[in-house]
């Protein structure tokens, strides 16, 4: 099973301000990777497929990157509805895995 | 707009079988291009895959739970399940149904969630 470690844990941060987020992974994915924001009560929404491509609808501001074992979640300047938590899912190899989450929370 | 529902008892006994339906609207599930899903997530934890089904009844399981998960489609109603048995207090969790899209062969991403039910397992 391949194992994803996200860091920070948590990330504190002001409006416009610029947050990096890490996924890290056990083995090499190649650039199967995904990004995930969940906000309190509600399910996950697809940000970033395939480590740099934005699903539908998805804000300019929000960008991925990265290849192999290291990916990078970059939010340019983030907005009021941007605090919540943020997971990454690889899709390289059955079973399908998340990693543990980075909160974004308000500074 | 493609909409997935989730629907079923909130409270299960310890020992029993968990059952959940996942009624899709907005489009079929008898699509060749995805795959649909379950995922759950414990109280204040992570996410955890459950299993994938595509609409001939293939399945696909996390080999953590597959001793004791079913997952079926009923093409005839627009809907998938998924039975879980001999639940135990770690089965709490809020379960979602998802579709599956960007898939190759069974491996691929969540894109369309339902909005999770919440599923407490105690006597």
């Amino acid at each position: 099973e391949i194992v994803l470690t996200q860091s920070p844990a948590t990330l504190s941060l002001s409006p416009g301000e610029r947050a990096t987020l890490s996924c890290r992974a056990s083995q090499s994915i190649s650039s199967y990777l995904a990004w995930y924001q969940q906000k309190p009560g509600q399910a996950p929404r697809l940000l970033i497929y395939d480590a740099s491509n934005r699903a539908t609808g998805i804000p300019a501001r929000f960008s991925g990157s990265g290849s192999g074992a290291d990916f990078t979640l970059t939010i340019s300047s983030l907005e009021p509805e941007d605090f919540a938590v943020y997971y990454c899912q690889q899709r390289s190899s059955w079973p399908l895995t998340f990693g543990p989450g980075t909160k974004v929370d308000l500074k | 707009q493609l909409q997935l529902q989730e629907s079923g008892p909130g409270l299960v006994k310890p020992s029993e079988t968990l059952s959940l339906t996942c009624t899709v609207s907005g489009g079929s599930i008898s699509s060749s291009d995805y795959y649909w899903g379950w995922i759950r997530q414990p109280p204040g934890k992570g996410l955890e895959w459950i299993g994938n089904i595509f609409y001939s009844g293939s399945t696909y399981y996390n080999p953590s739970l597959k001793s004791r998960v079913t997952i079926f489609v009923d093409t005839s109603k627009n809907q998938f399940s998924l039975k879980l048995s001999s639940v135990t207090a770690a089965d709490t969790a809020v379960y979602y149904c998802a579709r599956l899209g960007f898939c190759s062969s069974v491996t691929c991403y969540a894109d369309y969630w339902g909005q999770g039910t919440l599923v407490t397992v105690s006597s």
